[in-house]
This record gives structure tokens, sequence and C-alpha cells, in this order.
């Protein structure tokens, strides 16, 4: 079955700081792949998406992923932490083409950043 | 910003009730969706609904859930007879359609039956 690991629930960075947040995926199939954030009381929000174009791929606030595909993996990292970063971070896949909504998600990430 | 609101934010209910999670999708979508997390677990994919209806649901859509946009506005989720398990986050999200997984959640509806 097609599922998608995040490796830590939750990561704890200062202020300033490279953020990692990890994310692999299983499948022999490459897919559509996808990191939200959600912040506290809100829906989750797209933060960047990967769609067989480029393999670095940069999304809103600073944040930027890496497809590769050699280690089924789909990092997220943004160089310098800000506080207002602290949230939920979920990876996703979705395969096929056409109009899928059908995402399959990680167990999500929360992200702690420290004065 | 458009924004896909849900109603109501916070929902009890005793086993064996009926609930009705109502959700405003942005206004020019076209796709529609229930997602539910269950606390402490992955975010799950319930069912997505086109033109009027159910294009893809999962296993865990079963006989208890039914979905409908009753009036061009509105899309709902119906489960008829809760149950304890049921007890969970429920996001509703809509796309427009043009892009696979570009979906805009709303901030979902917790559901907890007792």
């Amino acid at each position: 079955a097609q599922s998608v690991t995040q490796l830590g629930s939750h990561v704890s960075v200062s202020e300033g700081a490279l953020v990692l947040l990890r994310c692999n995926y299983s499948s022999s199939v490459p897919p559509y792949l996808f990191w939200y954030v959600q912040y506290p009381n809100q829906g989750l929000q797209l933060l960047l998406k990967y769609t067989s174009a480029a393999t670095l791929v940069k999304g809103i606030n600073g944040f930027e992923a890496e497809f590769k595909k050699s280690e089924t993996s789909f990092h997220l990292t943004k160089p310098s932490a800000h506080m207002s970063d602290a949230a939920e971070y979920f990876c996703a896949v979705s395969y096929g083409s056409g109009n899928t909504g059908k995402l399959i998600f990680g167990q999500g990430t929360t992200l702690q950043v420290k004065p | 910003e458009p924004e896909v609101t849900q109603t109501p934010s916070h929902q009890v209910t005793q086993m064996g009730q009926e609930v009705i999670l109502r959700c405003v999708p942005i206004s020019n979508h076209l796709y529609f969706y229930w997602y539910r997390q269950i606390l402490g677990q992955k975010v799950e994919f319930l069912v997505s609904f086109y033109n009027n209806e159910i294009s893809e649901k999962s296993e865990i859509f079963d006989d208890q859930f039914s979905v409908e946009r009753p009036d061009g506005s509105n899309f709902t989720l119906k489960i008829r007879s809760t149950k304890l398990e049921d007890s969970a986050m429920y996001f509703c999200a809509s796309s427009p359609g043009q892009a696979p997984g570009e979906l805009f959640f709303g901030e979902g509806s917790r559901l907890t039956v007792l």
C-alpha cells in the first residue's frame, strides 16, 4: 500500500537555525508530492508541491523541498527559522493523473521554534 | 481571500445519534472533499465529490456516511448513527480542479461522540 512517513513527530529548532523536516514515500510510480502546514486553529494550507517539473521546489515563507527519486524522499527545509514558522507540517502524496484530490498524508511533524 | 468555512467548530453527540457537518467551499471551486483526523493519527481521505456525485471514497466511508450538496453552496457530511470511533476532527476541502492535490481546507469540525 502507498504510504508516507515523516521522521520525527516533533522537531525543535532555535530561531535562525536550519529547519529540516523529513518525508519519505513508498511507491514505484512517481507521485505528486506536497507539503501542507497547519497553524494553530487554522485549516491545512498548501506550502509547496512537486509535480514532475523541477526537483527543487520553492514554496511560501522561504520553504523549499527537494524531490529525490533514488531516496524516495521529499524533505522540507528552510535556511533560517522564524518564530512564526511554529506549526504542524504534513507531507502528502497523490497518485495518478487528473484532478485527484485524494491525498495520502504522513503523520505530521510539529515544529517548535525557540527564541 | 476566499476561504472554506465549516460549522460547527465543535459538536458533542451521543452514540447512535445522527450528525451533520456543514461546509461552504470556495465559490468557484468544482471539487469537494472530506477528510478526518482521529486524535494522534494521520489525516485520512474520506470522500471526493464532483458534478453532484461521489467520485471516489475510501473504505472508511461506509453506509453510515453520506454527502450532499443540497443548494449549490453548502457541502455536507452526514453520519447516520455515530459510533465512539467516529470521534475525530473532520476537514472539508475544495479545489478548482486544475492542479492535482492543491486543496483548500477549512479549519475543521471536531466531533466528540460520547
